[in-house]
């Protein structure tokens, strides 16, 4: 298995700008988890989803912030306008019936 | 609610000293309990697991054991080694609707 896959590897874009980034997680998997990481703030969950339903978004800072799962091989988080504060590693993870998570490589997101 | 407490770093060892990384948790029922390793640049990773009290897991040289009576799951390495060099994530999952619960992460640097 390839693992999971992010897209971007690596975003820089300026400030008022939409940003999508793309997940896919491995096949099978019915957890999935997206994660923002910083030096000031280290890693904080933003939002998980069950079967392609969203259980748990209160980690998502602010209305700016969205994420969907159209299908079970499919995710975007969407920051929409950016802004500076935003910049960060942005990891998605996936899990199956084992409780262990596996992430992908991350999105490496400058917003100018 | 479920928290994990690392030991803070950042750690910085030579080449073949002894490594201790101290974790203690708080959680309601049984929960499995996880080392993940984020190497530089990339993902975090499963390093190792245990899944029940006084289970053992091990990998790469690194061992922790599940105390239910301390409630601690301490990482140790008896010889580290420079490509150990990362930081380390304690964490808990199982009692908390399928997401995990991370600790701050502790940076090791070993020095040759």
């Amino acid at each position: 298995d390839a693992g999971v896959i992010q897209s971007p590897r690596h975003e820089v874009t300026e400030m008022g700008q939409e940003v999508t980034l793309r997940c896919k997680p491995i096949s099978g998997h019915d957890y999935l988890f997206w994660y923002r990481q910083t030096m000031m703030r280290g890693l904080e969950l933003l939002i998980y989803f069950n079967n392609n339903v969203p259980i748990d978004d209160s980690g998502m800072p602010e209305d700016r912030f969205s994420a969907k799962m159209p299908n079970a091989s499919f995710s975007t988080l969407k920051i929409q306008p950016s802004e500076p504060r935003d910049s960060a590693v942005y990891f998605c993870a996936s899990r199956g019936t084992q409780e262990t998570q596996y992430f992908g490589p991350g999105t490496r997101l400058l917003v100018l | 609610g479920n928290s994990v407490t690392q030991m803070e770093g950042p750690v910085t060892l030579s080449e073949e000293a002894f490594l201790t990384i101290n974790c203690t948790y708080t959680a309601t029922g049984y929960p499995s309990l996880f080392w993940y390793v984020q190497y530089p640049g990339e993902g975090l990773q499963l390093l190792l697991k245990a899944t029940k009290a006084d289970d053992k897991g091990s990998n790469k040289g690194f061992e922790a054991t599940y105390r239910k009576e301390t409630t601690s799951f301490h990482l140790e390495k008896g010889s580290v080694q420079v490509s150990d060099s990362a930081v380390y994530f304690c964490a808990l999952s199982g009692t908390n609707a399928g997401k995990s619960t991370f600790g701050d992460g502790t940076t090791l640097t070993v020095k040759p």
